[in-house]
């Protein structure tokens, strides 16, 4: 069956430290994977989504990066991280089987202080 | 582009209550629709979900109907426990620039009390 990990569950950085969130996914081949960030008011924003290794398309612009360097990793980068990147941040992938519906991880819950 | 709203909450109700949570879509072509559900400090987890006008999903008492002419999905439940307390999200996914891409509402707040 498939899965899904993210790492780290929670992180404390200051403004201005980098920042380096990965998601990996087993049990399945070429996912389509999603980054999400959801704030304090529940609502989720996408981030990134990659269709590929490489491939990487970005929602809106920001403070944030994500690469793909293999089929079931996918990262997401901050050079210098800012107040409002705090948040909870989430991996999702989204099945194959022609419904598309998305499988998320754990979760990441990041304080910029 | 497509978008998905959801009835604000909370929605506060006591256990063994009917449950209604509405959900419309705005989107082109033929979507597929889900509703997901978020425990605190969790991910998302995918409740049900409905691919062609008029399928019904269900799952753990929950059901929702795919109404293309009303373009709604909306989220029921006959009887709530408070283990249903939880945040719900609307959700679809549509073919755009070469890729599915998903589309949430802003997810609304369930509070079920003893």
């Amino acid at each position: 069956s498939q899965t899904i990990h993210q790492w780290p569950a929670t992180l404390v950085q200051p403004v201005g430290s980098p920042l380096s969130l990965e998601c990996t996914v087993e049990g399945t081949s070429n996912p389509n994977l999603y980054w999400y960030r959801q704030a304090a008011g529940r609502g989720l924003q996408l981030l990134f989504y990659s269709v590929g290794i490489g491939q990487i398309s970005s929602e809106v612009p920001q403070n944030l990066s994500a690469s793909r360097p293999q089929d079931r990793q996918f990262i997401l980068s901050s050079k210098k991280l800012l107040l409002s990147d705090s948040g909870f941040y989430l991996c999702a992938w989204m099945g194959t089987g022609g419904i598309y519906e998305q499988y998320f991880g754990p979760g990441t819950r990041l304080t910029v202080t | 582009g497509d978008s998905v709203t959801q009835m604000e909450g909370p929605v506060t109700l006591s256990e063994e209550a009917c449950l209604t949570i509405n959900c419309t879509y705005t989107a082109t072509g033929y979507p597929s629709l889900f509703w997901y559900v978020q425990y605190p400090g969790e991910g998302l987890q995918l409740l049900l979900k409905a691919t062609k006008a008029d399928d019904k999903g269900s799952n753990k008492g929950f059901e929702a109907t795919y109404r293309k002419e009303t373009t709604s999905f909306h989220l029921e439940k006959g009887s709530v426990q408070v283990s249903d307390s939880a945040v719900y999200f609307c959700a679809l996914s549509n073919w755009a620039g070469g890729s599915y891409i998903p589309t949430f509402g802003r997810g609304t707040s369930l509070i079920v009390h003893p």
